[in-house]
């Protein structure tokens, strides 16, 4: 347990539904991040939230929407994707984000059918 | 554009025998390098961190890696490994300044197998 959760933890959806992942973190920390990881592929960074303020967007399709509400809590929200954005979505926080050690969640997994 | 290129995808090897993962990034200046592993069903955790200092860094459980500044280096190695230590192991990058706040270059990652 990493003091980052993650829900839902498995997510199955259709190309025309809209829903939203959550993250929350009980750490203290100030940044956080969306991450995907799709099978033999790097982690890639998706959005990087630092007090609550976008630092990062890694060119993201806008069908990929985060939200960011105050320092513990982060969401994705999604909505008309594509079967190859099915991955796990990961969440991650650290202290200040000065390139410093990052705690993760768990993990979306996320099906696109 | 910054890399990290992990050098095996795939490793087996027997319980008791030594592990030497390979990481080598391509940026020059500062970094902040990690290692992550990720066990089966489990969370990303960190193994082992450097900034700054001694550049033969210990992590936890037993692990331990070096950096190499002028080979831009940072192998991961374990004497004798365990069968526990199946996992996928990630090595990471932060690069300042170019990188911005926080962000972290991902390895693809090395698939690592300990049979009994």
């Amino acid at each position: 347990e990493t003091g980052v959760t993650q829900t839902p933890r498995h997510l199955v959806m259709g190309m025309t539904n809209k829903k939203s992942l959550k993250c929350e973190q009980h750490l203290g920390h100030n940044a956080m991040y969306w991450y995907k990881q799709s099978a033999k592929k790097p982690l890639e960074l998706m959005f990087v939230y630092n007090f609550k303020e976008q630092t990062e967007n890694n060119s993201v399709p806008s069908r990929f929407s985060p939200e960011c509400p105050n320092s513990s809590h982060l969401f994705l929200h999604l909505h008309t994707l594509q079967p190859e954005d099915s991955a796990l979505y990961l969440c991650a926080s650290s202290q200040d984000g000065q390139g410093d050690e990052q705690y993760f969640g768990p993990g979306t997994r996320l099906t696109v059918t | 554009a910054q890399s990290v290129s992990q050098h095996n995808h795939h490793v087996i090897l027997s319980e008791a025998a030594s592990l030497e993962l390979g990481c080598n990034y391509s940026y020059g200046g500062t970094v902040n390098l990690f290692w992550y592993v990720q066990y089966p069903g489990q969370h990303l955790q960190l193994l082992l961190k450097y900034f700054s200092g001694d550049p033969l860094v210990k992590g936890i459980k037993g692990f331990e890696a070096e950096f190499i500044k002028s080979k831009f280096s940072f192998n991961l190695r374990k004497p004798s490994v365990q069968w526990s230590d199946t996992a996928e192991y990630f090595c990471a990058v932060n690069a300042f300044p170019t990188d911005s706040w926080g962000k972290l270059q991902f390895g693809a990652g090395t698939q690592v197998v300990v049979t009994p």
